[in-house]
């Protein structure tokens, strides 16, 4: 199975900083990333699908790149509903492995 | 309204057997692949298991640990996702998510979920 990483598992922000979440896959896996949000008590909601392609809805803030095993989900200016979970998975293979997650919340 | 909407969760002993289930509405189920998801207390997202729309064989996919004991199904005629759970062990204690894959291929992302149902092992 392909193993996936998150750092850091947590950080603490501001209301408008820029925040970046780096994923890492064990093995090459093209853009076959996802980006998941997770607040406390409710499902998880994609927002970046295919590494950089934002999810409809999802606001612009939100941005993801990278390719073959390196991955970047960035904030562009963090907001007071952003702060949550966010977990990457890989959809490249059988089973569809998720990240560890990484909780973002407020400094 | 695109939605998921699990039922069936509940308190069961070491051992036991569950059964899950998903309505889903607002889009073509019969098309759909469609898993399970769970998240255990305090945990992250873990990948239960997968099947696959009857135009695609049908077939199914597990996850390791519940290979053997968990079985997905569905019945398209009712938009109803079954997550059949036997020999239940307290380390499958999680919130279960039934959830939809935005491809009919194994490129795709979990784009809709449901709010999730609670399965707790305990005796």
């Amino acid at each position: 199975d392909i193993q996936m990483t998150q750092s850091p598992s947590s950080l603490s922000a501001s209301v408008g900083d820029r925040v970046t979440i780096t994923c890492r896959a064990s093995q090459s896996i093209s853009s076959y990333l996802n980006w998941y949000q997770q607040k406390p008590g409710k499902a998880p909601k994609l927002l970046i699908y295919a590494a950089s392609s934002l999810q409809s809805g999802v606001p612009s803030r939100f941005s993801g790149s990278g390719s073959g095993t390196d991955f970047t989900l960035t904030i562009s200016s963090l907001q007071p509903e952003d702060f949550a979970t966010y977990y990457c998975q890989q959809s490249y293979s059988t089973p569809p492995v998720f990240g560890p997650g990484t909780k973002v919340d407020i400094k | 309204e695109v939605q998921l909407v699990e039922s069936g969760g509940g308190l069961v002993k070491p051992g036991g057997s569950l059964r899950l289930s998903c309505a889903a509405s607002g889009f073509t189920f019969s098309n759909a692949w469609m898993s399970w998801v769970r998240q255990a207390p305090g945990k992250g997202l873990e990948w239960v298991g997968r099947i696959k729309s009857k135009t695609d064989g049908g077939t199914t996919d597990y996850a390791a640990p519940v290979k053997g004991r968990f079985t997905i199904s569905r019945d398209d005629s009712k938009n109803t996702l079954y997550l059949q759970m036997n020999s239940l062990k307290t380390e499958d204690t999680a919130v279960y998510y039934c959830t939809h894959w935005s491809s009919s291929g194994q490129k795709g992302a979990f784009d809709i979920w449901g709010q999730g149902t609670m399965v707790t092992v305990s005796s």
